[in-house]
């Protein structure tokens, strides 16, 4: 069965600290993404990665960055945090690009930055 | 800019109703569209896909249409269950690449006993 495990389901920081949130999954997908999703607004793309390695900017990549150095993990980094960016975070993977294969989800990381 | 739009934000049907959830976007050059369930505090579970070329897709008591042209999908869910409570999300993806999604804001769906 597909799995998509995200390291925390919840994490508490203060501003200014460099956050790291981490994503696996074991379906041997090429595709992987991060999204954040709030209250009124939906989910909203941060960055994506079709290939170790390679990342590209979703909508609302400012404040972000990425990391894939292996097919199956990739990370999301808040390079200094911000009350701004308190959200819920979902990670996904897929198949490969041309695929009409359906996203699958990890249990989302509900961050409060203090 | 792609813009997807559910009506009604919540709903709350007694058991064994019928039901519709509408969704709908506004460019109609996209590759396929998709269905997800999100359990509070969860994250989201695929439902059904449907690729552009396709006009419908059942899965159990779920059958997801999808209209291209008048940028439209519906979800039916037959003899509602209170296990069907959950809120439920739609999203599609561009032309040209299967993977980025674009998501509405989901309907809140109720089925009450």
């Amino acid at each position: 069965d597909v799995k998509v495990t995200q390291s925390s389901r919840y994490l508490v920081k203060r501003t200014g600290e460099k956050v790291f949130l981490e994503c696996v999954q074991d379906m041997d997908h090429e595709n992987m993404f991060w999204y954040r999703q709030d209250p009124g607004l939906g989910l909203r793309l941060i960055y994506f990665s079709y290939d170790v390695k390679m990342k590209e900017k979703g909508d609302i990549p400012e404040g972000y960055s990425v990391s894939r150095e292996k097919k199956e993990r990739f990370s999301l980094i808040l390079e200094s945090a911000s009350t701004n960016q308190t959200s819920m975070y979902l990670c996904a993977s897929s198949n490969y690009r041309g695929s009409n294969q359906p996203q699958h989800f990890g249990d989302g990381t509900r961050l409060s930055i203090l | 800019k792609q813009e997807v739009t559910q009506i009604p934000a919540a709903l709350s049907v007694p058991e064994g109703e019928n039901l519709v959830l509408n969704c709908s976007f506004t460019d109609s050059a996209i590759y396929n569209l998709q269905w997800f369930r999100q359990d509070p505090g969860k994250g989201l579970t695929s439902l059904l896909l449907i690729q552009s070329s396709q006009r419908e897709q059942t899965s159990g008591r779920l059958n997801a249409s999808l209209d291209k042209s008048s940028g439209r999908s519906t979800l039916y869910i037959a003899a509602s269950q209170p296990g069907d409570s959950a809120t439920y999300l739609c999203a599609v993806s561009p032309t040209g690449t299967a993977s980025k999604l674009t998501f509405g804001t989901g309907t809140r769906l109720q089925v009450t006993l």
